[in-house]
């Protein structure tokens, strides 16, 4: 497809488990966000790549909060020891390239993530 | 600290007459401000923008104004259409930023009634 797309779409997990969220961008975009929406809150940042390069990390939460894009394209959210707090929507969002600020970002459609 | 202030969490209009939605910021430097629109188990979807050199910027129906020195800006749509009917969320972000990272509102749920 021509969007981003993100894997899988909802994810219940136990308290204490391991995640994993994958995102896949629009062929050919530089840029890549992760942000965090919480119910009835806007998205909140977590993190940003340029290419395999991640630039700012300042919005993830806690070390337990982990991203990753080896090769420039795809990006893995990890989530170790999943706690009730981390329930939210993680949407990821892609953008060509930065050079002018004004280069849309481009979200897909988010990974539901509920942890019981 | 919210950074990025939508205050009405809705509103109601009917078809054809004119939506208006409002956002507030509080960091004077933010000058790229974004309108989303979302609809339900969708991502956000990029409806227009506005960069701080200007107070006003037009695409069809959509209109966003910007009021600098209030810290100020609002969405009119025009006519109103049931499609419209979405959580729309106001962005901002530094132009020049080493990243350009979006703060959002907690959104406006518009519905448009036939």
């Amino acid at each position: 497809g021509a969007g981003v797309s993100q894997s899988p779409r909802y994810k219940v997990a136990k308290r204490g488990q391991d995640v994993a969220l994958r995102c896949d961008p629009i062929s050919g975009h530089v840029s890549l966000f992760w942000y965090q929406q919480a119910l009835g809150q806007g998205p909140e940042f977590l993190t940003y790549f340029q290419n395999e390069a991640q630039l700012d990390k300042s919005g993830l939460p806690s070390d337990r909060f982990f991203a990753e894009r080896p090769e420039g394209s795809v990006s893995t959210l990890k989530i170790q020891r999943t706690q009730q707090e981390d329930s939210a929507v993680y949407l990821c969002a892609s953008s060509f390239i930065l050079t002018s600020g004004t280069d849309t970002q481009y979200f897909g459609p988010g990974t539901r993530l509920t942890v019981l | 600290d919210q950074q990025v202030k939508q205050n009405s969490p809705s509103l109601s209009v009917q078809e054809g007459r004119i939506s208006i939605l409002n956002c507030d910021y509080t960091n004077s430097m933010f000058d790229y401000f974004l309108w989303y629109k979302k609809y339900p188990a969708e991502g956000p979807t990029f409806l227009i923008s506005i960069s701080s050199i200007k107070d006003k910027n037009e695409d069809g129906r959509f209109t966003v104004f910007l009021n600098k020195s209030a810290k100020h800006l609002s969405l009119h749509i025009v006519p109103s259409q049931p499609g419209d009917s979405a959580v729309y969320f106001c962005a901002a972000s530094v132009y020049g930023g080493s990243n350009y990272k979006l703060t959002f509102g907690k959104g406006t749920l518009l519905t448009v009634n036939p």
